[in-house]
């Protein structure tokens, strides 16, 4: 069946743009999650959602961060005010269980 | 939060022998262990998982154990080959969760040569 798949795979934008960067999960799959990875770094969280449950965001690492799902299914995560710090690869995952999360391929984010 | 350290940054080995790669932590004990794949340009791939309560879990070529006194999982990939060349890492989720975010570490970029 068809894995996470994530939009756009790349994007450049300027400094001060806003951008967004999208997640389709699994179908079924009621957890959605948003990491991102800088060259070099692991995997940092950035946000979490569960069903109709609130989302954790606690790793967003500012408020120019925030992320949507709609009908439980789609995610945005949006960035507005893009810094050059912000330049990493986004991935997005999805589970069903308490265990494996499905990555997508991710979105290589470059702030210029 | 937790921190986590998997020795050595890259792991270069000939086919045919055991790579063993080593992930500490340092806070809570979690209720488990991931460990997970990561090809260049691709998200991570889920590998296996160990609960506190296992001492060791095996799949194929792969076998990892989890040590809650030494606070350390080693994954060990048996009779090794060039396509196994990768970068793994480990996962941990929050204290007290089963669900939610993970912990990641920063991987170990393993490199099998003929």
């Amino acid at each position: 069946g068809a894995g996470v798949s994530q939009s756009p795979s790349n994007k450049v934008t300027e400094k001060g743009k806003d951008v967004e960067l999208r997640c389709d999960p699994i179908s079924g799959h009621t957890a959605l999650y948003w990491y991102r990875q800088s060259l070099g770094q692991g995997l940092e969280f950035l946000i979490y959602f569960q069903g109709n449950s609130a989302p954790d965001k606690s790793g967003l690492p500012s408020d120019r961060f925030s992320a949507e799902r709609t009908g439980g299914s789609v995610s945005t995560l949006t960035i507005q005010r893009t810094q050059q710090e912000d330049s990493a690869v986004y991935l997005c995952a999805s589970s069903l269980t308490i265990y494996e999360q499905y990555f997508g391929p991710g979105t290589r984010l470059t702030v210029t | 939060s937790q921190k986590i350290e998997q020795n050595s940054e890259a792991l270069n080995i000939q086919e045919g022998k055991t790579a063993t790669l080593t992930c500490n932590y340092t806070n809570y004990s979690p209720a488990y262990l991931q460990w997970y794949r990561q090809d260049p340009g691709r998200g991570p791939v889920f590998l296996l998982l160990i609960r506190e309560n296992e001492k060791e879990k095996r799949k194929e070529r792969l076998k990892v154990t989890f040590d809650t006194t030494l606070k350390q999982s080693l994954f060990h990939i048996t009779a090794s080959q060039p396509a196994d060349s990768a970068t793994y890492l480990c996962a941990l989720p929050d204290r007290g969760s089963t669900l939610g975010r993970l912990y990641f570490g920063r991987g170990t970029q393993l490199t099998v040569w003929p």
